[in-house]
């Protein structure tokens, strides 16, 4: 079956834009994860959902980043204002708790 | 907060040697789960521990989690140029499906 897609796959943005980045997790899977990648880092939590309900948001590095997921099965992140230090990519997963997670291709931000 | 600490965080090999790397997590976790990162690539699931001093094996690869399910090591038998890239340990929390992913170590191997 289809894995966890995301788009867009490249994403440049000028300092000061807003962007939206779409993740679609396997079908069925309850739980949906965000994380920031850094190069050269290990992957960050940001934020998880459980059906449509955000569950632990603690890892939004601040107010301008803003995560949704309103049926339950396609997610959206968020991040207005888009500053040169938002650079990563973003990876999505979608797991069947407890279980392994299983991750998108991610979105790679560049703000200029 | 909690921190996943893992070292080496290089290991350049020859072919045929073994390979090991060692995390650490300040607090006691649930479980912990290892993933594997190609270079360009996204995170691959390649285990999970769940029970104090548990070892399983995968055909060269061979995953231990530590009594305290503080620790975790991961050790590969002769290694191969398949075997690239980064590995990440991943710790999960009680009462959390979240997960705290290690620094990695980035292994290199030579033919």
């Amino acid at each position: 079956g289809a894995g966890v897609s995301q788009s867009p796959r490249y994403k440049v943005a000028k300092r000061g834009q807003d962007v939206a980045l779409r993740c679609d997790p396997i079908s069925g899977h309850v739980s949906l994860f965000w994380y920031q990648q850094a190069l050269g880092q290990g992957p960050e939590f940001l934020t998880y959902f459980q059906n449509e309900a955000q569950l632990d948001k603690s890892g939004l590095p601040s107010d301008r980043f803003f995560a949704e997921r309103p049926e339950g099965s396609v997610s959206t992140l968020k991040i207005q204002r888009t500053q040169q230090e938002d650079s990563a990519v973003y990876l999505c997963a979608s797991s069947v708790r407890p279980l392994e997670q299983y991750f998108g291709p991610g979105t790679r931000l560049t703000v200029t | 907060g909690q921190q996943v600490m893992q070292i080496p965080q290089y290991q350049h090999v020859q072919e045929g040697e073994d390979f090991t790397t060692y995390c650490n997590s300040s607090t006691t976790l649930s479980n912990i789960q290892w993933y594997k990162q190609r270079p360009g690539g996204h995170p691959v699931f390649l285990i999970q521990l769940v029970k104090s001093g548990e070892v399983k094996k995968q055909k060269r690869l061979t995953f231990q989690f530590g009594e305290a399910k503080k620790n975790s090591s991961l050790h590969i038998t002769a290694t191969q140029t398949t075997d690239v890239g980064t590995y990440f340990c991943a710790g999960v929390s009680y009462n959390t499906d979240k997960l705290i992913f290690g620094t990695g170590t980035r292994l290199q191997v030579f033919p």
